[in-house]
């Protein structure tokens, strides 16, 4: 079955790097995500790896994919006061019909970062 | 214009009242969303539109009726809600073909 794994709380220092883990089941899935989610708000797509790639940069986020091991990571380095929110990882192992398809999270990584 | 926007932003209702819940994007999409996300919990898919036809209910009771009236509008009508439906309600949209789901903000519902 679908099932995404996520640690639920990480506290880093800020000027710290954060690295939030996830695993996933589904060796289908075609894409995995990050979205962040502050008190409150909707979910921001923060990024994402295509399942052929094995790393993903931007600016300060890295995406580390190992497929063997269905094993996602996000890294954020020089964690900032402002990265404190609730990390969700995604796949989309479901094709929905008619061009759509299903997202599955995780349950969502709690990020404080300590002033 | 790349955002999905809902309204109301906060909704407070009774049991036996009648509301709606707004989402609009202006991004081309043609599949939209609808989550419930309960406090701590990752949303939970409720409705999927593809080309303005439901696609998929995932069993949610029939005291929420979604509605696609164009491909910018997405609504979400509330009858006889339940306490326990109190919740973020979120609205998501993408392009056919493409899994990357953009999010709204949100509607706080709380039910009396």
């Amino acid at each position: 079955g679908e099932d995404v794994e996520q640690s639920l709380f990480l506290s880093v220092r800020e000027g710290d790097s954060s690295v939030i883990n996830c695993t996933y089941t589904d060796s289908s899935s075609t894409y995995l995500y990050w979205y962040k989610q502050e008190p409150g708000a909707g979910l921001q797509l923060l990024t994402y790896i295509f399942s052929n790639m094995d790393m993903k940069q931007d600016q300060r986020l890295t995406v580390l994919l190992n497929k063997k091991d269905k094993h996602l990571s996000l890294r954020i380095a020089d964690t900032q006061t402002g990265d404190s929110a609730i990390y969700f990882c995604a796949e989309t192992p479901s094709y929905s019909g008619a061009g759509s398809y299903q997202l599955t999270f995780g349950k969502g990584t709690k990020l404080s970062v300590i002033p | 214009d790349t955002e999905v926007t809902q309204t109301p932003k906060h909704l407070v209702m009774g049991m036996t009242n009648k509301k709606s819940l707004k989402c609009e994007q202006h991004m081309g999409h043609r599949a939209m969303y609808w989550y419930k996300q309960k406090a701590k919990k990752p949303p939970e898919l409720m409705f999927v539109y593809s080309y303005e036809k439901l696609s998929i209910n995932e069993s949610v009771p029939s005291r929420f009726s979604p509605e696609c009236p164009n491909s910018s509008l997405l609504n979400l009508h509330l009858h006889a809600l339940q306490p326990e439906d109190s919740a973020l309600y979120l609205c998501a949209s993408s392009q056919l073909g493409e899994s990357e789901q953009f999010f709204g903000p949100g509607t706080r519902l709380t039910v009396l």
